[in-house]
């Protein structure tokens, strides 16, 4: 069994602070996780993901996330926020096979 | 770069009535699925598809509804009967099957049903 927590349903900041969104997993095997992004209207892309390489991964625009087996959790991180940022962030965890099971979301918002 | 592409963007149909949304998935993926987002809520999983039958399902997806993949390009989702509360976007996404590996979910843009 697998499921996904995902802490903040919301998160605002300011435009040049940092960004942090929080993902707790539950899983009864070595997961693969994974941030996808969805802009309003807008389908769903991936930010990065963790296969068990490097627990520390980088994505696309600046993100990053840290795969901390003891504290099962898997943050989503950017420095500095931008404008573009303001989305919908989905933590996602996979199995080998079968249902990718996905968190509630978290709403981010910029402000200027 | 290639991509999941679905058809229609938009679909208005009235109680009832049947539906069909296709997708094209990349073509070396072997693993196909179709989720919904009703709106504001969160993405929830419908079923999975592999090797030309289902692998998985959720409770969501009940008699009403079906996959298919005629010709070995499309994977289309049929719901034969329509209800209001079946009004959302359903994604459609594929990844490889590379051994060993879990690989991503590549996403379609989705395709918005509205229900009257």
């Amino acid at each position: 069994a697998q499921s996904v927590t995902q802490l903040d349903s919301h998160v605002s900041v300011s435009e040049g602070t940092p960004v942090l969104l929080r993902c707790n997993y539950s899983s009864s095997y070595s997961p693969s996780l994974f941030w996808y992004v969805q802009h309003p209207n807008k389908g769903l892309q991936l930010l990065l993901k963790y296969t068990s390489a490097a627990t520390l991964v980088k994505g696309i625009n600046g993100f990053e996330a840290e795969f901390k087996k003891s504290e099962t959790s898997f943050h989503l991180t950017k420095p500095s926020a931008h404008m573009s940022d303001a989305a919908e962030y989905f933590c996602v965890v996979s199995p080998i096979a079968g249902k990718s099971t996905f968190g509630d979301g978290t709403t981010l918002t910029v402000k200027p | 770069e290639p991509e999941v592409t679905q058809t229609p963007s938009h679909q208005v149909t009235q109680m009832g009535q049947e539906v069909i949304l296709r997708c094209v998935p990349i073509s070396n993926h072997l693993y196909f699925y179709w989720y919904r987002q009703i709106l504001g809520q969160k993405v929830e999983f419908l079923v999975s598809f592999y090797n030309n039958e289902i692998s998985e399902k959720s409770e969501i997806f009940d008699d009403q509804f079906s996959v298919e993949r005629p010709d070995g390009s499309n994977f289309t989702l049929k719901i034969r009967s329509t209800k209001l509360e079946d009004s959302a976007m359903y994604f459609c996404a594929s990844r490889d099957g590379l051994a060993g590996e879990v690989g991503e979910l590549f996403f379609g843009e989705g395709s918005r049903l509205t229900v009257l």
